[in-house]
């Protein structure tokens, strides 16, 4: 029972560099989220994808682009890094609001 | 603009008393909270929410409060256990017809410290 897998869990780049973070859920929802979790900021939503084939912009989407792949998955790319892209990242899944949202473990970005 | 606000970063409490978190929000539309859970190298995990219709919601040990006339949500855990010791996020869901429709807005965070 898998629930939200997100790939690489840590990573580390160099300003201008590009990288796709990956995320994977098993749980047949049809949302799925991106959130930045900075110090003193909490979590701020980057991109989300309501359903399959739809995706929207968040509070923070400079920088980002996203693609809802498939009902199962949901990436997050950086095309060109920037030191202040560095973050943890967490891709979460959703049905019911009342059962909340299912979060991944999170990718640890460091742009140098 | 923080639509939800966690003003304490940080709680120390002893084991066995009572921990109390406090979320406030400025939009009265919001029409569910949530409180999060997060461990180091850890995502969040969901705790206990309440819908703004009620006042009151309790799962074991933790109970939600909500006052709407005050925009005033606040997480009581007793008793704490050092277990408990996390960082806990107050979520609300934002409301019909605005740009967070269905999606949820989360304070700063507020590091619980349980000490045995």
């Amino acid at each position: 029972n898998a629930g939200v897998t997100q790939t690489p869990k840590f990573q580390v780049l160099k300003t201008g560099q590009s990288m796709t973070l990956q995320c994977a859920q098993d749980m047949n929802h049809n949302s799925m989220y991106w959130y930045r979790q900075d110090p003193g900021m909490g979590l701020r939503l980057i991109y989300y994808s309501a359903s399959e084939g739809t995706t929207d912009k968040g509070e923070v989407p400079n920088g980002y682009n996203v693609s809802r792949l498939n009902k199962r998955e949901f990436s997050l790319r950086l095309e060109s890094a920037a030191p202040s892209q560095t973050s943890v990242y967490f891709c979460a899944s959703s049905e019911p609001i009342s059962y909340g949202y299912t979060f991944g473990s999170g990718t640890r970005l460091t742009v140098v | 603009d923080q639509q939800v606000k966690q003003n304490s970063p940080s709680l120390s409490v002893q084991e066995g008393r009572i921990s109390i978190l406090n979320c406030d929000y400025t939009n009265s539309m919001f029409d569910y909270f949530l409180w999060y859970k997060k461990y180091p190298a850890e995502g969040p995990t969901f705790l206990i929410s309440i819908s703004s219709i009620k006042d009151k919601n309790e799962d074991g040990r933790f109970t939600v409060f909500l006052n709407k006339s005050a925009k005033h949500l606040s997480l009581h855990i007793v008793p704490s256990q050092p277990g408990d010791s996390a960082v806990y996020f107050c979520a609300a869901r934002g409301p019909p017809g605005s740009s967070n429709t269905g999606k949820l807005i989360f304070g700063q965070g507020t590091t619980l410290q349980v000490k045995p």
